[in-house]
């Protein structure tokens, strides 16, 4: 199995630009979840999805951020207008089940820096 | 609300000694799981040993094992035998019924040759 697949792997936009995330959650998993990690907030969930469906979005910072789950192979996480303070790593991570019995496994993660 | 607390941001350890990471945790929920991840310098996220709140024995896998002490809330990992493919910053992270993780702020690892 090829695990979590994230694209790009490292981002560098200027401030102002659309940035686009992409996630492959591993095959069969039904819940999808992206994280951001700065180290001033550590990590901090954004969104997740149970069977392509948003459940949560509490985490999404602002408006300018919005994720999507077109099918059960495919998400992304958007942010337009991109800020400076967006710079952080962003991980998708996919589940099982929908439950809390099952584990987590993270993508390698996303390093996006805006200028 | 759940919280996870790492207290210790930074730790370090001789090679081939032993370490032990702390994290605590404050939840009303009695059915929930416990986990520690590992963040290499590559960070990605690497899932090292997982903890059914229900299950009594504490969870093992080769080197680590946690000390899962439900009642006090207490969810150490300990590193026996450290190498220096070990260094790393280490998560702990909780998920209860609301299907939400958890992470504490994480304790950087350094092992020292």
């Amino acid at each position: 199995d090829a695990g979590v697949i994230q694209s790009p792997r490292h981002e560098v936009t200027e401030m102002g630009q659309e940035v686009t995330l992409r996630c492959k959650p591993i095959s069969g998993h039904n819940s999808l979840f992206w994280y951001r990690q700065t180290m001033m907030r550590g990590l901090e969930l954004l969104i997740y999805f149970n069977n392509n469906v948003p459940i949560d979005d509490s985490g999404m910072p602002e408006d300018r951020f919005s994720a999507k789950m077109p099918n059960a192979s495919f998400s992304t996480l958007k942010i337009q207008p991109s800020e400076p303070r967006d710079s952080a790593v962003y991980f998708c991570a996919s589940s099982t089940g929908t439950s809390n019995q099952e584990t987590q496994y993270f993508g390698p993660g996303t390093r996006l820096l805006v200028l | 609300a759940q919280t996870v607390t790492q207290s210790q941001p930074e730790m370090s350890v001789q090679e081939a000694e032993t370490v032990t990471l702390s994290c605590t945790y404050d939840t009303s929920e009695s059915d929930y799981y416990l986990f520690w991840y590992k963040q290499p310098p590559s960070r990605q996220m690497i899932l090292v040993i997982r903890q059914e709140a229900y299950k009594q024995q504490n969870a093992t896998e080769n080197r680590f094992s946690v000390n899962f002490q439900k009642a006090a809330k207490s969810f150490s990992l300990k590193i026996s035998d450290s190498q220096l493919g070990d260094a790393a910053m280490y998560f702990c992270a909780y998920i209860g019924t609301g299907n939400q993780f958890y992470f504490g702020t994480g304790t950087s690892l350094t092992v020292i040759p």
